[in-house]
């Protein structure tokens, strides 16, 4: 099946850095989906992004669609302690389908 | 926004019961739902589809006589973990579509502990 490749897989930053993570895939896609994950909770959609060069915005976190539509970043500016957690990348599994596939998840800490 | 309630959060239980989680979407109507299983420090990885008013789409591997699935409504899908054993405990978690082009949603999860 088609396979969402994230990095890093862990960062550990400064208060007050910025961050950035990645997803890549050999597939292209016309979704990329950016989720964040607390401990004990469920997914939260932060950005959805539609269109091949899309740059979208979400207070201090930006997504962009890749061009090629075969990967998309998401930049976090200024991060706070409240930023930490698990972001995922995910797309949907075919044309058609509404059947998510997920990174492997970006686990980001926040140093004070 | 959208929103998708899931309970129990938390259940304990002996080896052998069977559990039932709950997942509602609360402010729209959702004719497909998905049910996912996570384990510690993975991805999530989906188990099933549920579609209201027909029979659940399970993923390879996934045992459906295990795993019970209803979608009796359009605002409610829940899952039955029939005679669990420890090795099904896990996090469960369910998500909701809102619509065509839509992102889903998702609960909060629910964390399943078999004794």
């Amino acid at each position: 099946g088609q396979q969402l490749n994230q990095s890093p897989q862990s960062m550990f930053i400064q208060e007050g850095e910025d961050v950035s993570m990645n997803c890549t895939s050999s597939s292209i896609f016309n979704t990329w989906l950016w989720y964040k994950q607390d401990p004990g909770e469920g997914p939260v959609l932060l950005i959805a992004l539609y269109k091949a060069g899309e740059l979208t915005s979400n207070g201090r976190l930006t997504a962009q669609f890749g061009i090629t539509r075969k990967d998309s970043f998401l930049n976090i500016s200024a991060s706070i302690p409240s930023d930490v957690g698990i972001y995922f990348c995910a797309s949907y599994s075919g044309a058609g389908s509404y059947q998510l596939t997920f990174g492997k998840g970006t686990k980001l800490s926040v140093i004070p | 926004g959208a929103v998708v309630s899931q309970h129990p959060s938390r259940v304990i239980c002996k080896s052998g019961t069977s559990v039932k989680i709950e997942c509602r979407s609360l402010d729209f109507q959702a004719t497909t739902m998905f049910w996912y299983r996570q384990f510690p420090k993975k991805s999530l990885m989906l188990m099933a589809t549920s579609n209201e008013g027909s029979k659940a789409t399970y993923e390879q591997g996934v045992e459906k006589d295990k795993f019970l699935i209803n979608h009796a409504s359009l605002t409610l899908s829940t899952l039955t973990v029939t005679s669990a054993h420890p090795e099904d405990s896990s996090f469960y978690i369910c998500s909701a579509l809102g619509g065509s082009g839509q992102p889903q949603h998702f609960g909060d999860g629910t964390r399943l502990s078999i004794l």
